[in-house]
């Protein structure tokens, strides 16, 4: 089954840029969206189609996706950007999650 | 606004069924493909299930295809989780949540994208 592979923690200093990996075979051949969850609550879409915001969310929030790697990045990270991150994807009808990111800011 | 609110949890045994239930208002909801995805305790996001937004087709995670069983009815603007045999790796929190786009299907990459989620419901199996 495919697997997604995500570091468990990233850390950013306030104002700085956070980029969080996601790795997966031929992942780039494939759309990845990001999800942001914070503590107690539920996921929140940040990206899709590699790199699409929902509308709402802030221009800070951008992705990519090319090879093996879609990359979520936060410029000019806050405090409330602090949070779980999840890639997703899917392979075969079926849903897949990474692992998640936690991010915190420093 | 768009709702999802999810109810149907509890503390079941092992072995034993629950059914859950998610509940939408403020869109269409025949228009729209529906998921369900869970979050043991402490851990990451793990999805379980979608289904059309017709009920023509649905999908299931290996690790719960021939256990659990995704519905709606249309009338009732209602999603449903039957989840049957549950075992002790099933406890986490249990969400619905809505494809982004309406009339998608399994083939539209936008079929697999959850733009809106609810708060959840806990379903905890244990003896």
């Amino acid at each position: 089954s495919y697997e997604l592979t995500q570091p468990p923690s990233v850390s950013v200093s306030p104002g700085q840029t956070a980029s969080i990996t996601c790795s997966g075979d031929k992942l780039g051949d494939k759309y990845a969206c990001w999800y942001q969850q914070k503590p107690g609550q539920s996921p929140v879409l940040v990206i899709y189609q590699d790199n699409r915001r929902p509308s709402g969310i802030p221009e800070r929030f951008s992705g990519s996706n090319s090879g093996n790697s879609a990359t979520l990045t936060i410029s000019e990270t806050q405090a409330m950007d602090e949070a779980d991150y999840y890639c997703q994807a899917w392979d075969s009808s079926a849903v897949v999650f990474g692992g998640g990111t936690k991010l915190t800011v420093l | 606004q768009v709702q999802l609110a999810e109810s149907g949890g509890g503390v079941v045994q092992p072995g034993r069924s629950l059914r859950l239930s998610c509940a939408a208002s403020g869109f269409t909801f025949n228009s729209y493909g529906m998921h369900w995805v869970r979050q043991a305790p402490g851990k990451g996001l793990e999805w379980v299930a979608v289904m059309s937004y017709d009920g023509s087709n649905k999908n299931y995670a290996d690790s719960v295809k021939g256990r659990f069983t995704i519905s709606r009815d249309n009338s009732k603007n209602t999603l449903y989780l039957q989840m049957n045999s549950l075992r002790p790796e099933d406890t986490a929190v249990y969400y619905c949540a809505k494809v982004m786009l309406e009339r998608a299907t399994m083939t539209d990459h936008y079929y697999y994208y959850m733009d809106v989620w609810g708060k959840g419901t806990t379903v905890t199996v244990s003896s």
